[in-house]
């Protein structure tokens, strides 16, 4: 069982449509980080939220920390092809608070 | 460039065979991170270095074992290898020793043992 789970596993979507990626979880977190993954590459941050209830701008992505510090979710706005990658949430745990991933959701958007 | 580098990129090796992956770090960066990436499994994360010392652990098996060296970079290294370790291996680093910063990876590292 994953400490992160994320929803849904794959996504494909027509350039310009909406869509919203969820991320859930039992264990209440200090923080939450996505990331996004490219092909061939590392990922890469594109938020960290902190506070429960912040909502956090990157462009045409909006991102939200549930009230109660356990969930989280993407939505983007008129996707992009660009936007195709695998989306990762990632929060600190452990008694070192190594950051854990989720599943991740792999986002393709079709032009 | 996430200014983290990792060598090789691409790695065939047998098993039984034993390897060693590299990661330099991001200039100024104290902390290396491995993760390892496979389909079933996601990114799970290996073994925490910071400044030269073990920091913390994570689902490392026994016949892998790394180390940060003097200069920072560090090496991740897989023996007895099985083909249930063929995986994507990534290093990160950051400046500090906990994990509430921005982790910086590297391109990754490709293992397929065959």
């Amino acid at each position: 069982t994953q400490l992160l789970e994320q929803s849904p596993q794959f996504l494909s979507i027509q350039e310009g449509e909406n869509l919203t990626v969820y991320c859930n979880s039992s264990s209440v977190f200090s923080s939450l980080q996505w990331y996004r993954q490219e092909p061939g590459e590392g990922p890469v941050l594109l938020v960290t939220v902190v506070t429960g209830g912040e909502v956090k701008k990157l462009k045409r992505l909006t991102f939200q920390f549930g009230d109660a510090r356990k969930d989280s979710s993407l939505h983007i706005t008129a996707a992009q092809p660009g936007d195709t990658g695998l989306y990762l949430c990632a929060g600190p745990s452990g008694s070192a608070r190594q950051l854990t991933f989720g599943s991740g959701t792999q986002l393709t958007v079709l032009p | 460039d996430s200014g983290v580098t990792q060598t090789p990129k691409h790695l065939i090796t047998a098993t039984g065979q034993r390897v060693t992956l590299r990661c330099s770090p991001r200039s100024g960066d104290l902390s290396v991170y491995w993760y390892q990436q496979s389909l079933d499994q996601g990114l799970q994360f290996l073994i925490q270095y910071y400044n030269g010392e073990e920091r913390a652990k994570g689902n490392i098996l026994e016949r892998f074992s790394a180390q940060q060296f003097p200069d920072l970079h560090s090496e991740l290294n897989l023996s007895s290898l099985e083909l249930g370790d063929s995986a994507l291996y990534f290093c990160a680093s950051s400046v500090g020793s906990t994990n509430t910063g921005e982790l910086f990876f590297g391109e990754g590292s490709r293992l397929t043992v065959l």
